[in-house]
């Protein structure tokens, strides 16, 4: 069974501090993705990587970096929180070359 | 993404009944479709998935349909449970710069709710 663990299910964070959200998965998945939920918009990629130390921006990259130092790991940065990143935060992960994707449970992200 | 859609955003079912719901897609070119469900403090779950090569696959009480022609896609769950209540996503598959990664566009979902 795969599975893709985020590291906190709730999360409150005051405007202006670094964030750092992990996620890890036991699959040996080479893609890692990191994206975004808020009602109405749907999910909205962040940023993704394909392999360690690779990473590429998806759609809305600004105000975040990622970092990918093992396969397993991937980590999202808010370097300086904002209210508008307050969201639910979702990982996900999948093999080389193929659509399905595994998804974490999500971490809900609140900056005051 | 904007290129995939669902037609309503809130769906209400009597248990027992059959659910259908459905979803647009403007890329012709997209070549597969996945399904996912998501329950509410969860995250997305995988339900089903069809390419383009096929106009129907069935699963454990659900069935995909894909309607190339109109660039639809639906999918039905049959004698709906109250576990299936949820938000569903439809996606398809997306070209990513970079090499390597595969990616997805997700539809904004549907929340399927089921009367008792």
């Amino acid at each position: 069974d795969v599975k893709v663990t985020q590291s906190s299910r709730y999360l409150v964070k005051r405007t202006g501090e670094k964030v750092f959200l992990e996620c890890v998965q036991d699959m040996d998945h080479e893609n890692m993705f990191w994206y975004r939920q808020d009602p109405g918009l749907g999910l909205r990629l962040i940023y993704f990587s394909y392999d360690v130390k690779m990473k590429e921006k998806g759609d809305i990259p600004e105000g975040y970096s990622v970092s990918r130092e093992k396969k397993e790991r991937f980590s999202l940065i808010l370097e300086s929180a904002s209210t508008n990143q307050t969201s639910m935060y979702l990982c996900a992960s999948s093999f080389l070359n193929t659509y399905e994707q595994y998804f974490g449970p999500g971490t809900r992200l609140t900056v005051t | 993404g904007e290129s995939v859609g669902l037609h309503l955003p809130t769906l209400s079912v009597q248990e027992g009944d059959n659910s259908i719901i459905n979803c647009a897609y403007s890329n012709s070119a997209s070549d597969y479709f996945i399904w996912y469900k998501q329950e509410s403090g969860k995250g997305p779950q995988f339900i089903i998935d069809i390419r383009s090569n096929m106009d129907k696959r069935q699963g454990q009480r659900v069935t995909v349909l894909l309607n190339k022609t109109v660039k639809h896609l639906s999918l039905q769950i049959a004698a709906t449970q109250p576990g299936d209540s949820a938000v569903y996503f439809c996606a398809e598959d997306s070209p990513l710069s970079g090499g390597g990664a595969d990616g997805l566009t997700f539809g904004k979902g549907t929340h399927l709710i089921i009367q008792p």
